[in-house]
């Protein structure tokens, strides 16, 4: 799996947007970018996906630039909640072996403060 | 009710013990995996099965032995527990293919003193 990079952290303001950058500049045609994300002591959760469009869920949006280089995690309206280590990951579309695994790097840790 | 259970939440053993961890989703998916994340916060994948099928096999020691009875539950029984295996261990499972999310679990914190 393309190796990604991330800002080892992050802060932001409740009630604003939180933009959470990330480069995967060796990134293959049928690999997908996962963000997931793990607030303290839970277990990481899944946030979105996507392969080449934008996209868009509940929680969040996920910009892939054209070149699918770079991606940007946004969460909209940033609570207190939302204050954890977001994950950026790229997973090929591949159904067995090493190369089909989640693989997690160190992640943006998010502060939100008041 | 919860998705992926794992099962106990919290494990304090004695160096030497074996130990059991219990993992069960009631998502229907077909892939389970258990993941380790250490001290320093990093997680890092152990095994995955699918369908009862050993897929992923990271480079664990053999006292570490999974075991899937049936799609839904795959368990993971460590032997002759380390202090080195003090961690929290988390359980999930997925569709298999990458275009499906991982779901986890809630960790299990196993402390070996």
């Amino acid at each position: 799996d393309a190796k990604t990079t991330q800002p080892t952290s992050m802060d932001c303001a409740e009630g604003r947007a939180a933009n959470l950058p990330c480069n995967h500049s060796t990134i293959s045609g049928n690999e997908y970018v996962y963000w997931y994300r793990q607030i303290h002591s839970q277990g990481p959760q899944y946030i979105i996906h996507g392969l080449k469009n934008n996209e868009t869920n509940e929680m969040a949006s996920l910009i892939i630039t054209e070149d699918r280089k770079s991606s940007t995690l946004i969460l909209p309206h940033a609570t207190l909640r939302d204050t954890a280590v977001y994950y950026c990951i790229v997973r090929a579309e591949v159904l067995t072996g090493t190369a089909s695994k989640l693989t997690f790097g160190t992640g943006t840790r998010l502060q939100v403060t008041l | 009710d919860t998705a992926v259970s794992q099962t106990p939440k919290y494990l304090v053993t004695q160096m030497g013990n074996d130990k059991s961890i219990k993992c069960e989703q009631n998502l229907g998916h077909d892939t389970m995996y258990w993941y380790k994340q250490d001290s320093k916060k990093f997680l890092k994948i152990m095994f995955s099965y699918n369908n009862k099928e050993l897929i992923i096999n990271e480079t664990v020691p053999n006292r570490f032995s999974p075991k899937s009875p049936d799609k839904a539950h795959l368990n993971l029984h460590i032997n002759s527990l380390e202090l080195g295996d003090s961690a929290v261990y988390f359980c999930a499972s997925s569709s298999l293919g990458a275009r499906y999310g991982y779901t986890f679990g809630s960790g299990t914190r196993l402390t070996v003193v």
